[in-house]
C-alpha cells in the first residue's frame, strides 16, 4: 500500500515568490492534516481537514498562506508571497477516521528554502 | 492543554533496551499518550500509543504510571537504525485528533 505521497521534495525560491506544495493521502483515509517543521523543532499543525471540510486552520496564517482539498483526496498548500521566515519542511500527513483514538501517517515532507 | 517534558537526548548502546522517559503531569482522563519518531530528513512515524494500561506491539513497549502524569517509551534490543527523535505527545482533544509535539528526544544508539 501506497504511502502519503508529497511532492516536491525540495523547493528553492526567492522571498516574495509564490510557492505550492501537494499532497495525496493514503487512500481511504478522509482527514488529511498539514504541518510546518522548524529546524530543530517537532511538527506543528497549520490546517486539518475532515475530507473536504477545513474543521481546524486556527495556526494557518491567513494572510499569505491557503489550503485546498478539492473532492476530499488531495491537497495543495501555498504561501504567497513567501518570506524568509516560510524556511521549513512543509509535512502532510493523513488518518482514518474523523474521530478517536487514530494514528497519523506522515509524508517524507517538502523541504523549502526561501532565499 | 497537557503538555509533555523530554530530556533533549539520550544515548544507548546497540543491543540494550532504549528507555525513553515522558512526563505529562497535567494529562486529563480521557487524554491518550502517543509516541512518534522521526528519523533523519524523514516525516515522523507512528509507534504506540495508550490510555491506562501497559501497551506492547512489535516496535516497543509503552508503560504509563499508574497515576497517568507519565511514561516510558521501551525498545527492547536497540539497533542503530532507531537512532531518531522521539516525540511523546498528548492528544488533548479527543474528538479532533489534534497533536502538539514537543522538540523530543533525540536518541543517538552508538555499537
Amino acid at each position: 500500500e501506497a504511502g502519503v505521497v508529497q511532492s516536491p521534495r525540495y523547493k528553492i525560491i526567492e522571498k516574495k515568490q509564490p510557492v505550492a506544495f501537494w499532497c495525496n493521502p493514503i487512500s481511504g483515509h478522509n482527514t488529511l492534516y498539514w504541518y510546518r517543521q522548524n529546524l530543530g523543532q517537532g511538527p506543528e499543525l497549520l490546517i486539518r481537514y475532515e475530507n473536504e471540510e477545513a474543521v481546524d486552520d486556527s495556526q494557518l496564517p491567513k494572510d499569505r498562506f491557503s489550503a485546498e482539498r478539492l473532492k476530499g483526496v488531495d491537497s495543495t498548500l501555498k504561501i504567497q508571497p513567501a518570506e524568509l521566515g516560510d524556511s521549513a519542511v512543509y509535512l502532510c500527513a493523513s488518518s482514518f477516521g474523523l474521530a478517536g483514538a487514530y494514528e497519523q501517517y506522515f509524508g517524507p515532507g517538502t523541504r523549502l528554502t526561501v532565499t | 492543554d497537557a503538555k509533555t517534558t523530554q530530556p533533549t537526548s539520550m544515548d544507548c548502546a546497540e543491543g540494550r533496551a532504549a528507555n525513553l522517559p515522558c512526563n505529562h503531569s497535567t494529562i486529563s482522563g480521557n487524554e491518550y499518550v502517543y509516541w512518534y519518531r522521526q528519523i533523519h530528513s524523514q516525516g515522523p512515524q507512528y509507534i504506540i500509543h495508550g490510555l491506562k494500561n501497559n501497551e506492547t506491539n512489535e516496535m516497543a513497549s509503552l508503560i504509563i504510571t499508574e497515576d497517568r502524569k507519565s511514561s516510558t517509551l521501551i525498545l527492547p534490543h536497540a539497533t542503530l537504525r532507531d537512532t531518531a527523535v522521539y516525540y511523546c505527545i498528548v492528544r488533548v482533544d479527543i474528538s479532533f485528533n489534534k497533536f502538539y509535539f514537543g522538540s523530543g528526544t533525540k536518541l543517538n544508539v552508538k555499537p
